[in-house]
């Protein structure tokens, strides 16, 4: 079946770096795209989306890129802060669905 | 309310006991979803809620696993007769409409069969 992905499970940075997280979809029928932080013991919490109509969208140190030719989102977070150390998921919402899909995620971790 | 409510926040409970975990959602919210999170895991699709009808239930896991939710507000999960493999973080979010909108999630409800 149809699935979203990441390509890297662990992401270690220096604090202060820039950070890109990939997301990898197979669904071209999806259109509207979310990525959610996950600290520790804590549920999900929205970043940032983006629709299919669009290839960029960018919020408060964070910028989604989607590349809807090879099916590919990404996250960048500008200056990561020992703060944004938490799971990373991606998750996809094909046009029609009304389910959010989420991807396995990646572990983001920024040492000081 | 402010955000998503779960409880309880931890359950522990005995194999073959039934558990009932409770989500309020945010107020005016119509769409209400249930994922349930093992350790480590991405997220896995319950169930959803458009008010209070749940037109796909393909998701749960088994029969053992059930939901309601009434007056568009309130939901409970309730899983049978509870095995070890059910141990996870349960997980509900709330979106204001049912297509394509940001989700807002609770903290989950973390449960351990014994």
């Amino acid at each position: 079946g149809e699935s979203v992905g990441l390509h890297l499970p662990t992401l270690s940075v220096q604090e202060g770096d820039n950070s890109i997280i990939n997301c990898a979809y197979s669904n071209s029928a999806s259109d509207y795209f979310i990525w959610y932080k996950q600290e520790s013991g804590k549920g999900p919490q929205f970043i940032i989306d983006i629709r299919s109509n669009m290839d960029k969208r960018q919020g408060q140190r964070v910028t989604v890129l989607l590349n809807k030719t090879v099916k590919h989102l990404s996250l960048q977070i500008a200056a990561t802060q020992p703060g944004d150390s938490a799971v990373y998921f991606c998750a996809e919402t094909p046009g029609g669905s009304y389910i959010p899909t989420f991807g396995r995620g990646t572990s983001l971790i920024v040492h000081p | 309310g402010a955000g998503v409510s779960q409880s309880p926040s931890n359950k522990v409970t005995e194999k073959g006991k039934d558990v009932e975990l409770r989500c309020d959602p945010i107020s005016g919210h119509t769409a209400l979803y249930w994922y349930r999170q093992r350790l480590g895991q991405g997220l896995e699709f319950l169930i959803y809620f458009q008010g209070n009808s749940a037109p796909d239930k393909s998701g749960l896991p088994s029969d053992r696993f059930s939901a309601e939710r009434t007056g568009e507000s309130v939901s409970t999960l309730t899983i049978q007769r509870t095995q070890q493999e059910d141990s996870a973080v349960y997980l509900c979010a709330s979106s204001k409409v049912l297509l394509g909108t940001e989700a807002f999630f609770g903290q989950g409800t973390r449960l351990t069969v014994v």
